[in-house]
């Protein structure tokens, strides 16, 4: 099956830098992407990556993939309050770009 | 980036009764819409794959005729909950794409059958 797997909470420091991991199952995935979802709202898409690319930077987010290890992970900065939020992964099935196989999700906290 | 409204954003129905949702891509053409849902505290989950034009494709394990499709135009898609009872209360998300890298999502539709 598509099972996208991922820690279910992250509690950090603002200022720390956070580093959530994904493990995802379908290796011809074109992309993987990177969502925001805060309380009660739709997705924001944070930043994605090409699967022919192993570290993607864009301001405080660092994406790194392994490819090997079907591993995907994003890294945050500087971590803000306004960084709360819950934050999925997904992977393009079969390379078909905009359906996606969302991660179970991973709940950031960030204390003052 | 390009914009995909939903609407309505929450809805209480009783149940027994259907219900409509609506996905619009605002300033662009999309041939493909998806339909998702959330359950509380989970992950989305997609429902179907939205064609213009032609039918739906639903996921295994998702009812056809409970949650009707219809992409009549290149900007609209509308999932319909019928006969909905309180086990279709969920978070519904449209997206659409306008075949680049990335999916535009809508606001979402919190469902409510009581």
């Amino acid at each position: 099956g598509e099972d996208v797997e991922q820690s279910l909470f992250l509690s950090v420091r603002e200022g720390d830098s956070s580093v959530i991991n994904c493990t995802y199952t379908d290796s011809s995935s074109t992309y993987l992407y990177w969502y925001k979802q805060e309380p009660g709202a739709g997705l924001q898409l944070l930043t994605y990556i090409f699967s022919n690319m192993d570290m993607k930077q864009d301001q405080r987010l660092t994406v790194l993939l392994n490819k090997k290890d079907k591993h995907l992970s994003l890294r945050i900065a500087d971590t803000q309050t306004g960084d709360s939020a819950i934050y999925f992964c997904a992977e393009s099935p079969g390379g078909a770009t905009n359906k996606l196989i969302f991660g179970t999700g991973t709940l950031l906290a960030v204390q003052p | 980036g390009a914009v995909v409204s939903q609407h309505p954003s929450r809805v209480i129905c009783k149940s027994g009764t259907s219900v409509k949702i609506e996905c619009r891509s605002l300033d662009f053409q999309a041939t493909t819409m998806f339909w998702y849902r959330q359950f509380p505290k989970q992950s989305l989950m997609l429902m179907a794959t939205s064609n213009e034009g032609s039918k739906a494709t639903y996921e295994q394990g998702v009812e056809k005729d409970k949650f009707l499709i219809n992409h009549a135009s290149l900007t609209l898609s509308t999932l319909t909950v019928t006969s909905a009872h309180p086990e279709d209360s969920s978070f519904y998300i449209c997206s659409a794409s306008d075949r680049g890298t990335e999916a535009f999502f809508g606001q979402g539709t919190r469902l409510t059958v009581v």
